[in-house]
């Protein structure tokens, strides 16, 4: 079955190191998102690209890059950590399902920087 | 003003009963509507996705979207233990999906 992975599950890190999270999506969808959830705030997106090679910045990128080679992975990258990037972080493939484009979802990587 | 803004919750129901959830948005121009349930430390599934106006019912889900009044709804009919999670209404515009806070629902037996 078609799925998406997230590694590591759990981070653990230091301010100031920098941080990759992967994502690799099997159903060959050209989108892919990345989204943290923090409490009170919901799921706010991070990046987003719509094909290999198309990154575009979401509404809380700072800090944050992404990179496209192929279609099946998106990893994060946080720069230089930071304790306000501690957080859950999701990752997201789209695709049509009967009358429009719906996302899935990753299983999640919960990062602390301490 | 927030894209999506959701009633706050929590929300507790008895078993058995009709959950009512409420959501409305800022984006006239959007034309696709989700509802998702998270569960907690999981992350969020699909249950219901809604692109025109009126009611879309699949199982005890019931979504209802009035574009006019930029309100979406989701009702969850009888109600069961199982059903206690957060759900996340989610809204499409041109090139996002934006997210409303959530609503906690507990189901009590």
């Amino acid at each position: 079955d078609a799925e998406i992975t997230q590694s590591p599950r759990h981070k653990i890190t230091e301010t100031g190191r920098q941080v990759t999270l992967a994502c690799h999506q099997t159903w060959n969808h050209n989108n892919m998102f990345w989204y943290r959830q923090d409490l009170g705030h919901g799921l706010r997106l991070i990046h987003y690209s719509y094909g290999v090679h198309d990154t575009n910045k979401g509404e809380v990128s700072d800090g944050y890059s992404v990179s496209r080679s192929n279609t099946e992975d998106l990893p994060l990258t946080l720069e230089s950590a930071a304790s306000s990037q501690t957080s859950v972080y999701f990752c997201a493939s789209s695709g049509f399902v009967g009358n429009g484009e719906t996302q899935y979802f990753g299983p999640g990587t919960r990062l602390l920087v301490l | 003003q927030k894209e999506v803004e959701q009633n706050s919750g929590p929300l507790s129901v008895p078993e058995g009963a009709i959950a009512s959830l409420n959501c409305t948005y800022s984006d006239r121009g959007s034309q696709s509507f989700f509802w998702y349930r998270q569960y907690s430390g999981k992350s969020p599934e699909l249950i219901m996705s809604i692109y025109s106006n009126g009611d879309k019912e699949d199982g005890r889900f019931t979504a209802q979207l009035n574009k006019a009044s930029q309100y979406v709804s989701l009702l969850i009919r009888d109600s069961q233990p199982s059903d206690s999670a957060t759900y996340l209404c989610a809204v499409k515009g041109d090139y996002k999906l934006s997210f409303g806070a959530g609503t906690t629902v507990t189901v009590r037996a």
